[in-house]
């Protein structure tokens, strides 16, 4: 089975540039999560998807972040504009959809680290 | 609010010799624990869960871990480390009883495991 893809893999930006992220869950997941890991940090969850809605998004900056899930598969993560803050490495991850999705652990991409300078 | 502690950035230990990764937490009602393991320029890969039944879970890679509701704790062990088991170790935590049905995992801070040969 293929795993979670995310693209760039890499990315560099100045201060107040936008920047946008790719990910592709695994086949068949339904529920996809974005997250930012700062340098020295466990990841934070930013937003939580179910198909293609929002079921979490306390902990994502909205003046600057935002983030689709088109048809409920994959997912488009941007900020815009970037501060030096940001500089993080951001991971998505799906997970499966059985009633109890708590109990189920998420399978995660490599990742794309973002430098902003 | 949950929350997890891992209270050791860095543990060295020698090839062949027991490995133990701390984590405790809080939570208002039950936890559904998870550790997840991050090698570099990778995304974390889920190595073992506590939902419910045994005290002691067993998971990838020989790794095990022990609930311990008195002390709150989850610690990972594996009997004998390999130089290949260096990596970053996370520690997370969902609250059972959080009013939210989707359950936001919450990350340690994580630990470096050094495995000198």
């Amino acid at each position: 089975e293929a795993g979670v893809a995310q693209s760039p893999r890499y990315k560099i930006i100045e201060k107040r540039q936008s920047v946008a992220f790719w990910c592709n869950p695994i086949s068949g997941h339904a529920t996809l999560y974005w997250y930012q890991q700062i340098l020295g940090q466990g990841p934070k969850l930013l937003i939580q998807f179910q198909n293609n809605g929002v079921v979490d998004d306390s902990q994502l900056p909205k003046d600057r972040f935002s983030a689709e899930r088109l048809k409920g598969v994959d997912s488009t993560l941007k900020i815009q504009p970037a501060k030096l803050e940001d500089s993080a490495v951001y991971l998505c991850a799906s997970s499966p959809r059985p009633l109890q999705v708590r109990s189920y652990e998420q399978y995660f991409g490599p990742g794309t680290r973002l430098t902003v300078t | 609010a949950q929350s997890v502690a891992q209270p050791e950035d860095q543990v060295n230990v020698a090839e062949g010799n027991p490995l133990t990764v701390k984590c405790t937490y809080s939570v208002s009602g039950n936890p559904y624990l998870f550790w997840y393991v991050q090698y570099p320029n990778r995304g974390l890969q889920f190595l073992l869960k506590y939902i419910t039944g045994d005290n002691l879970v067993k998971g990838s890679y020989g790794f095990e871990a022990e609930f311990n509701k008195s002390q709150t704790s989850f610690h990972l062990k594996k009997p004998s480390a390999l130089v290949s088991d260096s990596a970053l170790y996370f520690c997370a935590v969902r609250d059972i009883g959080a009013t939210d049905s989707w359950g936001k995992l919450q990350f340690g801070a994580g630990t470096q495991v050094v495995v000198t040969p």
